[in-house]
This record gives structure tokens, sequence and C-alpha cells, in this order.
């Protein structure tokens, strides 16, 4: 069955650190694979998305992610966190051809000052 | 307007009540969704249109009745809701294409059932 793991409920980080968020998936075919930002009150804004070629995608806000097929993975990084990077991060795996996305339980970020 | 919008943004309602909520998107997508997002829990995907056709119905109980006028719109009417329906109900939309299923949502209606 077709699942997403984050494995950290929560991070915190100091402002102007890195940052990496970890996802895991369990999929049967290449998946379609998407990091969604959620800040309070707010619906889901897509940070990036990789459907194939270049492993390493960039997205917006200065995040990227890393798709590892042999370990089924699909991190999210960003080189200098800022405050406003604070919010809820979900990794998606997406059904190819259909239109089931099935969503981690997401992590949420804290910046500390 | 612009993107996916959702209203009302808030809603509290009794058990006896029943309320609607509306989803409209300005993309010129052709798939829109329900769906449900309390504390603690993933996402649930509960319902999918496609050109205007329930394509996925995830066992949502009847107390939840979907709409779908027209590709614009999305409806979610609500009748004796309990108290554990209560969470942020966000809507998604996106274009069919064979290579692609990326959704853009809506901000959601926080339901409160009292």
């Amino acid at each position: 069955a077709q699942s997403v793991t984050q494995p950290d409920i929560h991070i915190t980080v100091s402002e102007g650190a890195s940052l990496e968020l970890r996802c895991n998936y369990s999929y049967g075919a290449t998946p379609y694979l998407f990091w969604y930002v959620q800040s309070p009150g707010q619906g889901l804004q897509l940070l990036l998305k990789y459907f194939s070629g270049d492993t390493l995608v960039q997205g917006i806000k200065g995040f990227e992610a890393e798709f590892k097929r042999s370990q089924s993975s699909f991190n999210l990084r960003k080189p200098s966190v800022h405050w406003s990077d604070a919010a809820e991060y979900f990794c998606a795996v997406g059904e190819t051809g259909g239109f089931k996305t099935i969503f981690g339980a997401g992590t949420r970020l804290f910046v500390k000052a | 307007e612009t993107g996916v919008t959702q209203t009302p943004r808030h809603l509290v309602m009794g058990m006896t009540n029943k309320k609607s909520l509306k989803c409209e998107q300005h993309l010129g997508h052709n798939a829109m969704y329900w769906y449900k997002q309390s504390a603690k829990k993933p996402l649930e995907l509960m319902f999918v249109y496609s050109l205007e056709e329930r394509v996925e119905n995830n066992s949502v109980p009847s107390r939840f009745s979907p709409e779908c006028p027209n590709s614009s719109h999305l409806f979610l009417h609500l009748h004796t809701l309990q108290p554990e329906d209560s969470a942020l109900y966000l809507c998604a939309s996106s274009q069919e294409r064979e290579n692609s299923n990326e959704q853009f949502f809506g901000p959601g209606t926080r339901l409160t059932v009292l």
C-alpha cells in the first residue's frame, strides 16, 4: 500500500541554520513526489515537485529536495532558514495517472532567533 | 479573485443544523477535491470530482454530501454532524493530465460542531 512517513513531528532550528526535513515513501511505481507548506490558518502551498529527470529539484522560497530511489526518500532542504519559514511541512506521493495523493502527517518547523 | 477560494472561513454549527461549504476555483482546472484536516492526523481525502463527475468517495459518512454543479464550483453539504467532525476542511483543484496531479489548495473552512 502507498504510504508516506515523516519521522519528525516537529523540528526546531535557529534562524540562519540549515534545515533538512525527512520524508520516506512506499509506492509500487515511480512516484510523483511533492512538498507542501502550510502556515497557520492557511491552505497548503506547493513548494516543489518531482516527476522525473534530475533528482535534485529546486522550489520556491529557496527550498530544494532530492529524490533517492534506493532509499525511498525525498528529503527537503534549505541552506539558511528564515523566521518566516516557521510552518508545517507536508510530503506527499501522487498516484500515477490518478487523482489520489497520499500525504504524510506533517513536520512542524519552529525557528528560534 | 485568484486561485482557490472557500467560504465561509469559519463555521460553528449545532448537531441538528444543515449548512454548506463552498469552494470556487479560478484556475481553469477540471478536477476538484475535498479534504479533511484534523489535529494530529494526516490529511484525509474525502471526495474527488473530475469533469463534474465523482471519481473518489473515500468511505465518507452520508452526513457529508458533495455537489459539483460545474468545473469551477464545489460544495460540501453538511447535516446532523457530530463533534468529531470538527476540523479544517480544505478544497483543492488540479488539471487532469497524464503526468501530474499537482493540487492547488484553498485556505480552508474551520468547522466547529457543538
